[in-house]
């Protein structure tokens, strides 16, 4: 499985744009990439999922290197609400593999 | 709203108990996983179920066992617990094979004493 980095943890400033960065430089040329999250509690949560062009949704924007080995995930406003564990994942067409994430805290 | 329901939020059993958990999804996905959660080592894949009666191997399938008679549902199964079993259970559906959408349930946190 290609496999992903992510910072540990990142903290932000409530109201504010955030960007969690994601390197995978091993990723083949099918390998979607996508994005979760999990809140305290829950089970993760689909975001984002992109191939080559950057994509937009409500929850999220993603935007995807040229060469496709990096990508990041956008909070235009980050809430108290978003503050969770995000995973990059690149996805083969038949399973999630899941990595440690990055633990985004929110500050008021 | 698709909604995936795990049986139990916490559950406590004996070493050596045969344990079922269960789940179920109300919008006729082709596609189930269990996954475990343990702090530090992520979500990692134990089965997953691309159709009724038929199981794939995770990454972890060691010790478990799972069972998909009907479509909804996708059991787990503890043949004999041991404490190195204890960790927090999600389970997840996908409308079908190559969808990249999972929905995950709320998890079960299983203690084995």
């Amino acid at each position: 499985d290609a496999k992903t980095t992510q910072p540990n943890s990142m903290e932000s400033n409530e109201e504010e744009p955030v960007h969690l960065p994601c390197n995978h430089s091993t990723i083949s040329g099918t390998d979607y990439i996508h994005w979760y999250r999990q809140l305290p509690s829950q089970g993760p949560e689909y975001v984002i999922h992109g191939l080559t062009s950057n994509v937009n949704n409500r929850m999220a924007s993603l935007a995807i290197a040229e060469d496709r080995k990096s990508s990041t995930l956008i909070l235009h406003r980050a809430t108290l609400r978003d503050a969770a564990v995000y995973y990059c994942i690149l996805f083969d067409g038949n399973k999630l593999v899941f990595g440690a994430g990055t633990i985004l805290r929110v500050k008021s | 709203d698709v909604k995936v329901t795990q049986s139990s939020r916490y559950l406590v059993k004996r070493t050596g108990e045969k344990v079922f958990l269960e789940c179920v999804q109300d919008m006729d996905h082709e596609n189930m996983f269990w996954y475990r959660q343990d702090p530090g080592l992520g979500l990692r894949l134990i089965y997953f179920s691309y159709d009724v009666k038929m199981k794939e191997k995770g990454d972890i399938p060691e010790g478990y066992s799972v069972s998909r008679e009907k479509k909804e549902r996708f059991s787990l199964i503890l043949e004999s617990a041991s404490t190195n079993q204890t960790s927090m259970y999600l389970c997840a559906s996908s409308l079908d094979r190559g969808s990249e959408k999972l929905f995950f349930g709320s998890g079960t946190q299983l203690s084995v004493l």
